[in-house]
């Protein structure tokens, strides 16, 4: 299985600031993923994080407002832009094999915006 | 698409006693379906998985079955231990095909001591 860390854990924003977390895994893995999950919801999947090449975005989701980095086989990062306090949520990095098969999360970064 | 439900919402057991969590998935050609349990302030962890090759797994008290022809799966957790009180996920994906996982709901477990 893979570790994986996120940081920062959590964090207090204000409106219309951007926020950079950061998700490294302990093994290079071929995929790795971004989700969102809502206070007592569900994950739901913001993109896939591709090595070398754009990510690959959910219907409701864009570049624009998610950018997403992953310069090598064991990192990524997620980017929230003009944040607003629908922003407000957990923000989970996940890593798997070929496929998506087998995934691993990490512990979160919990995000607040005022 | 894919669309993934999950039965109960909430579940509580005495200390001791088993749970079960069900869910139902719509896309015949899924073939993987994991389980995570998500303790408070944590991401989710992968407890146990299914592939459709396979009717039924187990490790220690949880198991997983699957029906393929009803399109559901289902996690039991026997002997049931306060530590065991969280939200279970159950997923559905098409591995091998580069389908990323169907999230259901999610079940909040108490464990009643």
């Amino acid at each position: 299985s893979a570790v994986i860390s996120q940081k920062p854990s959590r964090d207090i924003c204000q409106r219309g600031t951007s926020l950079t977390i950061q998700c490294q895994v302990d093994s290079q893995v071929t995929m790795m993923f971004w989700y969102r999950q809502q206070p007592g919801q569900s994950l739901t999947l913001i993109a896939t994080a591709n090595q070398g090449s754009e990510a690959t975005y959910e219907s409701g989701f864009v570049i624009d407002k998610f950018p997403i980095s992953r310069p090598n086989l064991t990192f990524s990062t997620l980017t929230v832009s003009n944040m607003s306090p629908e922003d407000s949520s957990i923000y989970l990095c996940s890593a798997g094999g070929v496929s998506g098969e087998t995934q691993y999360f990490g512990p979160g970064t919990r995000l607040l915006v005022l | 698409g894919e669309n993934v439900e999950q039965h109960p919402s909430t579940l509580s057991v005495q200390e001791g006693d088993s749970a079960v969590i069900k869910c139902t998935y719509s896309d015949s050609a899924s073939n993987y379906f994991p389980w995570y349990k998500q303790e408070l302030g944590k991401g989710p962890q992968l407890i146990i998985d299914i592939r459709s090759n396979v009717g039924e797994k187990k490790d220690q008290r949880i198991a997983v079955t699957l029906n393929k022809t009803a399109k559901h799966f289902s996690l039991h957790i026997t002997e049931t231990q306060p530590e065991d009180s969280a939200v279970y996920f159950c997923a559905a994906s098409k591995v091998n095909y580069g389908q990323n996982f169907v999230f259901g709901p999610g079940t909040r477990l108490s464990v009643l001591p």
